[in-house]
């Protein structure tokens, strides 16, 4: 059970390539997200997905665009990638149990960008 | 999601246990307490939750009190490794809602552990 994995670790980009990073999850979780992690900021959540399939927004989904076409895999593409991108981005999955319902996400190693 | 306060940093002798504080006064009665912690590079890991009775796991020991207006994070024999930033974070219990269920970390206290 190797738990919430992220591809790749580290990239060094040039402004304007595109990537894509991959988060894989084999603990059959509903809900995935992906976060950036910025110097002495918190986590800011871009995209996340209830399902395979759908997707929705978080609070900062600008210049990010991604997939959920299994449900193991969720998929954050840049297109254009840009200085700003620079970041830790970190993927999370999660179930909710019992009742009354809660939720624990659970945190892939991270992926370190950096765009120059 | 209710504000927690937490003391930036404390030190830990090895072996000795680590007792972490955490001040939610302003909790509602739905909203249950996680910790997680981030050691240095890595991603968030979670540690425990609870809503108003003590927990326990094998990594460690959620104590609530009873007005649930503070918690500690108990680490019965804290070791090298235990060296983090520790998040406490209160979270509204019931179904995943459309607004995205995000985490949201504050600045945690930096344990330390020594030798």
């Amino acid at each position: 059970n190797a738990g919430v994995t992220q591809t790749p670790k580290f990239r060094v980009l040039k402004t304007g390539q595109s990537m894509t990073l991959l988060c894989a999850q084999d603990m059959n979780h509903e809900y995935m997200y992906w976060y950036r992690q910025d110097p002495g900021m918190g986590l800011r959540l871009i995209h996340y997905s209830v399902g395979e399939g759908t997707t929705a927004k978080g609070e900062v989904p600008d210049g990010y665009n991604v997939s959920r076409l299994k449900k193991q895999n969720f998929l954050l593409g840049l297109e254009s990638a840009a200085p700003s991108q620079t970041s830790v981005y970190f993927c999370a999955s999660s179930y909710q149990t019992g009742s009354p319902i809660q939720e624990t996400q659970y945190f892939g190693p991270g992926t370190r960008l950096l765009v120059l | 999601d209710a504000k927690t306060t937490q003391p930036p940093s404390m030190d830990c002798a090895e072996g000795r246990a680590a007792n972490l504080p955490c001040n939610h006064s302003t909790i509602s009665g739905n909203e249950y307490v996680y910790w997680y912690r981030q050691i240095h590079s890595q991603g968030p890991q979670y540690i425990i939750h609870g809503l108003k009775n003590n927990e326990t796991n094998e990594m460690a020991s959620l104590i609530i009190t009873e007005d649930r207006k503070s918690s500690t994070l108990i680490l019965p024999h804290a070791t090298l490794r235990d060296t983090a930033v520790y998040y406490c974070i209160v979270r509204p219990q019931g179904a995943f809602t459309g607004g995205g269920n995000k985490l949201t970390f504050g600045t945690g206290t930096q344990l330390k552990v020594e030798l």
